[in-house]
């Protein structure tokens, strides 16, 4: 089976662009999650998606949003980029016995400048 | 609001030996989740060990081991004759065992592993 797949892995853009970063989750797993990773913040919580309906979301500002298609894949779209938006951006889709575990991509690395 | 804690920014360990990474969670629900999630430099998030609060039995991977104290919201990992691929970023997650709820990460442990 294949892994948490994220697109693409490192991006460079500058302050007021917008990026959107893809991700496709395991085979079968039907919900995503984004979190944000800063050496500062640690692990933040962006959203969740499930069945292409936003079921979570963490404290953000409305320049973060993001979608979940039919098939799954989701994207997370930055606009009006900050310098402090530089960061590690995981993508994790559920699954396991319970549902519950988180596996993760292996990031895009977002640097604006 | 459930909230995770881990008081040991760094911590090191000789090769060989064996180390524990503290965390303590605090929440007012009684069914829910732990985990233990390994970062190395790839960034690639592993999870570990996982643990069902509702099991008293402490969840034991290999080398890994967890110390599940319920009443006390604490739940340390145990890493067993460390090698050096151990080194990383270890992380302490909640879940509430409700499925619409989000997973609560510490701000993580950087484990450095001594030759």
């Amino acid at each position: 089976k294949a892994g948490v797949t994220q697109t693409p892995r490192y991006l460079i853009k500058t302050r007021g662009q917008q990026v959107t970063l893809s991700c496709s989750p395991i085979s079968g797993h039907r919900s995503v999650s984004w979190y944000q990773q800063t050496p500062g913040q640690g692990l933040q919580f962006l959203f969740e998606y499930f069945s292409e309906t936003q079921r979570n979301k963490g404290n953000f500002p409305g320049r973060f949003s993001g979608r979940q298609f039919s098939n799954s894949r989701s994207e997370m779209n930055v606009s009006t980029l900050e310098l402090g938006d530089s960061a590690l951006y995981l993508c994790a889709s559920l699954g396991g016995q319970y549902g519950s575990e988180a596996f993760f991509g292996q990031g895009t690395r977002l640097t604006v400048v | 609001a459930q909230t995770v804690t881990q008081s040991q920014p760094e911590m090191s360990v000789q090769e060989a030996e064996t180390v524990t990474l503290s965390c303590t969670y605090d929440t007012s629900e009684s069914d829910y989740y732990l985990f233990w999630y390994k970062q190395p430099p790839s960034r690639q998030m592993i999870l570990v060990i996982r643990q069902e609060a509702y099991k008293q039995q402490n969840a034991t991977e290999n080398r890994f081991s967890v110390n599940f104290q319920k009443a006390a919201k604490s739940f340390s990992l145990k890493i067993s004759d460390s090698q050096l691929g151990d080194a990383a970023m270890y992380f302490c997650a909640y879940r509430s065992r409700n499925r619409d709820d989000k997973i609560i990460f510490g701000k993580g442990t950087r484990l450095h592993i001594l030759p």
